[in-house]
């Protein structure tokens, strides 16, 4: 059963535009909130977290909005740039002093377009 | 800059063979993980430790076991390679907080290991 659901494989966005990669998780107990960006034959690295005692984080060009009662949340990348086009992975995490690893979805292929 | 190292980027085996992965983190980090990765699928998390010689299953265990006699040392070990086994396998590393007494959730992610079974 898929707890964090990243439900596009893939996305095409024009560059300078806004790419917006949505993710929905099903499990409760989750209250933290990551991105990850992997390129091919790369690990991936991390992009930008949010606690659920926020709605919204902002790095530079990234934003993430987490919507708690929806169990739902979005990374917004305003403008799109040509390195942006990799995979990018939503990961959700149970806080609570343990380290049970990270629930990730299957991840979304953005593709920035010249 | 946290480093996670991984010791080959490509590795062929036979099915049946016994086969190591290692992974070095050079920033004193309490927890290690392995996870795979494949198309469709996603990270999925294998095994996991947060202190030497602790580990713990993670999501998918079957076929796997991990050691951890250093802390800055977490080898994952297929038993008996097999071709569902071929894959590619991540380690990563965080660091347990000890002012707020838990594990902080960002990981560092080595380079990866492509592994393909025969």
């Amino acid at each position: 059963d898929q707890q964090v659901k990243q439900n596009s494989p893939s996305l095409s966005v024009q560059e300078g535009r806004i790419s917006i990669l949505n993710c929905d998780y099903t499990n409760s107990m989750f209250d933290y909130f990551l991105w990850y960006k992997k390129y091919p034959a790369e690990g991936p690295t991390f992009l930008i977290s949010i606690s659920s005692i926020k709605d919204k984080n902002e790095d530079g060009r990234f934003t993430v909005f987490l919507n708690k009662s929806a169990k739902h949340l979005s990374l917004h990348i305003v403008p799109s740039q040509p390195g942006d086009s990799a995979v990018y992975f939503c990961a959700a995490s149970r806080r609570g002093g343990g380290a049970d690893g990270l629930t990730f979805g299957k991840g979304t292929h953005l593709i920035i377009q010249p | 800059d946290v480093k996670v190292t991984q010791s080959s980027r490509y590795l062929v085996k036979r099915t049946g063979e016994k086969v190591f992965l290692e992974c070095v983190q050079d920033m004193d980090h309490e927890n290690m993980f392995w996870y795979r990765q494949d198309p469709g699928l996603g990270l999925r998390l294998i095994y996991f430790s947060y202190d030497v010689k602790m580990k713990e299953k993670g999501d998918i265990p079957e076929g796997y076991s991990v050691s951890r006699e250093k802390k800055e040392r977490f080898s994952l070990i297929l038993e008996s390679a097999s071709t569902n086994q071929t894959s590619m396998y991540l380690c990563a590393s965080s660091p347990f907080e000890g002012t707020s007494g838990r594990s902080i959730e960002t990981q560092y992610f080595g380079p990866g290991t492509r592994l393909l079974v025969l």
